[in-house]
């Protein structure tokens, strides 16, 4: 079956270090996106892809950046860890700008 | 400016209907999707409405007002594992997803 997978799970990390979280999806969806997750905001979007070597900055794409090198992977980058990136990351994606997301399990990240 | 809100509790009984609204103000609107998460996991979808009018899918069903910019998901029957959060989301102009901050629903027995 196919799926879209998140690693790792969870993660602790230090103020100021570089951290990278995984997604890899083999739906063959050309549609990924990174949203966090935190108390009181709900689901904000981070960043977005609609095919390789496209990339688009969401709402809350601050001290953040993606790569789409091919269709399965959508990395996502912390280039300086803060505590306020203390966080649940959701990878998603999706076949067509009207289809319903697909969501991976989430990485919890801590930074301390 | 986008806005969408939604109740951030509700409560309800075992057997019982609940109606979760959902209202919005956004740039454009291509859609409405509503999501249930339950605690520590993903959001799955639930529902899709682009047209006025109400969607049918089991015990759920949900209703879309374009004009109104307003939404409900109505549950029936409700079981206990129907609590959980549910995510109120409009594709805007640009398609892209902005969600709500979810109701969370708690069903006693």
């Amino acid at each position: 079956d196919a799926e879209i997978t998140q690693s790792p799970r969870h993660k602790i990390t230090e103020t100021g270090r570089q951290v990278t979280l995984a997604c890899h999806q083999t739906w063959n969806h050309n549609n990924m996106f990174w949203y966090r997750q935190d108390l009181g905001h709900g689901l904000r979007l981070i960043h977005y892809s609609y095919g390789v070597q496209d990339t688009n900055k969401g709402e809350v794409s601050d001290g953040y950046s993606v790569s789409r090198s091919n269709t399965e992977d959508l990395p996502l980058t912390l280039e300086s860890a803060a505590s306020s990136q203390t966080s649940v990351y959701f990878c998603a994606s999706s076949e067509s700008k009207n289809s319903p997301l697909h969501f991976g399990n989430g990485t919890r990240l801590t930074v301390t | 400016g986008q806005n969408i809100d939604q109740p951030t509790e509700m409560t309800a009984t075992e057997g019982a209907i609940v109606q979760i609204n959902c209202t919005y103000q956004t740039s454009g609107f291509n859609g409405l999707f509503w999501y249930q998460q339950h605690a520590g996991e993903a959001p799955t979808f639930l529902s899709y409405n682009v047209l006025d009018g109400l969607e049918e899918k089991g015990r759920f069903s949900s209703f879309l007002s374009r004009s109104k910019g307003y939404s409900y998901l109505l549950l029936k029957e409700l079981q206990m594992k129907d609590s959980a959060s549910y995510l109120c989301a409009v594709r805007d102009y640009t398609d892209k997803l902005i969600f709500g901050t979810g109701t969370r629903l708690q069903v006693f027995p």
